[in-house]
């Protein structure tokens, strides 16, 4: 159990496009889900959390204009990149969190999704 | 939040040898632990987890010692093999559902 689907797995789009990127628990409810940003050799960059029905948190330095985030179900939240550029070129991480206490949980307190790396042109 | 553009930590081991990484914590408030592992181009996976009523709880060759005195966490790999070359990091949650992530060490297997 506790599968979290990221998708794309990779995209290269034209600079000045937007990149929509989904993130889909298949087995269980996510009460919350978080984005990352990595670059290589780097550490996982938390960018935002969001909760189902409730706008995102988005970490200091991070634009909420420039990364939108929606998580309109308890099964799905999606990062779009808008008007993408190199510079956002990047690896993009995705994990969910079931709700309840974690305490039975063990591997299914947190889930990551396989990532998606953008390639911007 | 997250420390933007942290170069990780490396760790070089012979194939065959224990392999210890090491992370330390900050929240007091932190009763719950988990050690992942990423290899390169992928999501994170969850290795093993402890509880702060523990200091030590084994797996299938990895053992995850914890110290609470210190705010210390560490993960101990036997017999390293190079299918485990990737980075590790750990996570601490508070009794609040709050989640931290360390930086990471990236661990390459020497043949």
């Amino acid at each position: 159990g506790a599968v979290v689907s990221q998708h794309p797995s990779w995209v290269i789009c034209k600079s000045g496009t937007s990149v929509k990127i989904e993130c889909r628990s298949l087995d269980f409810q996510a009460t919350t889900m978080f984005w990352y940003r990595q670059f290589p050799k780097q550490s996982l960059m938390l960018m935002a959390t969001s909760n189902e029905g409730s706008k995102a948190t988005y970490e200091q330095g991070v634009e909420k204009d420039k990364f939108l985030i929606n998580h309109a179900s308890l099964t799905l939240s999606t990062l779009t990149v808008t008007s993408a550029h190199p510079e956002d070129s990047s690896f993009y991480i995705c994990s969910a969190r079931r709700g309840g206490t974690y305490y039975f949980s063990g591997a299914n307190v947190l889930t990551f999704g396989a990532g998606s790396r953008l390639t911007v042109l | 939040g997250e420390s933007v553009g942290l170069h990780l930590p490396t760790l070089s081991v012979q194939e065959g040898d224990n392999s210890i990484i090491n992370c330390a914590y900050s929240n007091s408030a932190s009763d719950y632990f988990i050690w992942y592992k990423q290899e390169s181009g992928k999501g994170p996976q969850f290795i093993i987890d402890i509880r702060s009523n523990m200091d030590k709880r084994q797996g299938q060759r990895v053992t995850v010692l914890l110290n609470k005195t210190v705010k210390h966490l560490s993960l101990q790999i036997a017999a390293t093999q190079p299918g485990d070359s990737a980075v590790y990091f750990c996570a601490e949650i508070s009794t609040g559902n709050q989640f931290y992530f360390g930086t990471g060490t990236s661990l390459t297997v020497i043949p």
